[in-house]
Order: C-alpha cells, then sequence, then structure tokens
C-alpha cells in the first residue's frame, strides 16, 4: 500500500543533544510537510518543499531544519533540542497544496 | 491570508445521535477546505475534501460536510454516533500556495 513512513515512531533524546526524524512516502508526491503538534494542540506548519523548494515559515525557529535528498525521504533535524521541543512531530505529502495532505503517524520526541 | 475557526473545542453526543462539529472559514479566494480525524497517538486521516465542485461533499466513514459561502461555514455531520468515532477532528483551508492552516480542533466523545 501507498503511504507515509515515519521513523522512529518514538524518539527520546537529551537537551542540546541533535537529533533527526525521518520521513519516506512511496506516493510520489511533490510535496512533503513537516508539523509540530504539542498536546491538545493543533499540527503547527514548520516548513515544506514542493519538489526541491524549500519553504520555511516564518515563525519556525532556526534550530529546526530540514533536508530532502530525493522525491521519497525528508528528514527533520532539531540542532539542540530544548524542552519546548517535546512534541509529536508530523511528516505529510500531497500532489499539490489543494489536493489534500496524506499524514504519517508522527514520531514523538521527548527531551530529557 | 486563510484561516479558520472551529467553534467548540470539545462536542459530547450519545451513541446513535447526530455529530456536528462547526467550522467556519476565512478566505479572500476561494477556498479548499479539508476535515481530518486524528485518533490518540496517530497521525491525521483525511476524511473529505471540498474543491469547489459539489457544496455537499461526502467523505470516510459516513460523513459529510456543506460548504455554504453565504456563511462562510463548512460543518462536518454524521446522522448517527458511533462509539469508534470519538477522536479529535480538525477543519483545515488550504490554498495554491501548498500551504495548509489548522482549526484549533474538536474532540469528539461518544457517550454509550
Amino acid at each position: 500500500d501507498a503511504m507515509v513512513i515515519q521513523n522512529p515512531r518514538y524518539q527520546v533524546t537529551q537537551f542540546g543533544k541533535p537529533v533527526t526524524l525521518s520521513c519516506s512516502q512511496t506516493l510520489n508526491h511533490n510535496v512533503m510537510y513537516w508539523y509540530q503538534q504539542k498536546s491538545s494542540q493543533a499540527p503547527k506548519l514548520l516548513f515544506h518543499y514542493y519538489d526541491k523548494d524549500f519553504n520555511n515559515e516564518a515563525d519556525t525557529p532556526d534550530n529546526f531544519q530540514s533536508r530532502r535528498p530525493n522525491t521519497s525521504f525528508c528528514f527533520l533535524d532539531i540542532r539542540s533540542p530544548g524542552l519546548g521541543d517535546a512534541a509529536m512531530y508530523l511528516c505529510a505529502t500531497s500532489r499539490t497544496g489543494v489536493s489534500g495532505q496524506y499524514f504519517g503517524p508522527g514520531t514523538r520526541l521527548t527531551v530529557t | 491570508a486563510q484561516s479558520v475557526t472551529q467553534l467548540g473545542s470539545h462536542v459530547s453526543v450519545s451513541e446513535g445521535a447526530l455529530v456536528l462539529l462547526r467550522c467556519n472559514y476565512s478566505s479572500s479566494v476561494p477556498p479548499y477546505l479539508f476535515w481530518y480525524v486524528q485518533y490518540p497517538n496517530q497521525g491525521l486521516q483525511l476524511l473529505l475534501k471540498y474543491t469547489s465542485a459539489a457544496t455537499l461533499v461526502k467523505g470516510i466513514n459516513g460523513f459529510e460536510a456543506e460548504f455554504k459561502k453565504s456563511e462562510t461555514s463548512f460543518h462536518l455531520t454524521k446522522p448517527s454516533a458511533h462509539m469508534s468515532d470519538a477522536a479529535e477532528y480538525f477543519c483545515a483551508v488550504g490554498g495554491i500556495d501548498n500551504d495548509m492552516r489548522f482549526g484549533a480542533g474538536t474532540r469528539l466523545t461518544v457517550k454509550p
């Protein structure tokens, strides 16, 4: 089945220790998104790629970076995680911005 | 800028009763509107989408939504609630710039 895969599902990192979350898709979609979702809140868009074009949200901290080496994979790098970065991180894909998004199961990040 | 507002952060219904989750949008251009459902510790799943075709949109799991331009609304309904419908529901508006803006979410509880 075509799908969006996120690894790992649960990630524990130490305060200040860099961490990378990964996302892959078999849908061959042009657009890939990263969202941060804190408890009982809506997903907050961090950035997205349209093919290789990177689009950063204005209020995304510099601590968050992303890479998309090819159509199938996208990575979220948190350079120096703080306690406030503990959250669920959701990856999503879409064919276009108006076609609806397909979400992965998320990675729950804990910062100790 | 596009945005959506979900009225009611919590909705509780009895099993078999009508489900009505409210969403109003703000957009200077014809909007693309979506409803997503999120179960605990999972990603979001697309329920249905409005992309300027029929104003009454049918989705999965028996849900439907009606686009009403005069009321700037896109409310989600289901005639008869099932226990498995208990989840968080998000309304979202998408644009041609590939962004997706989510509402704050409505938590649906279904009582036996």
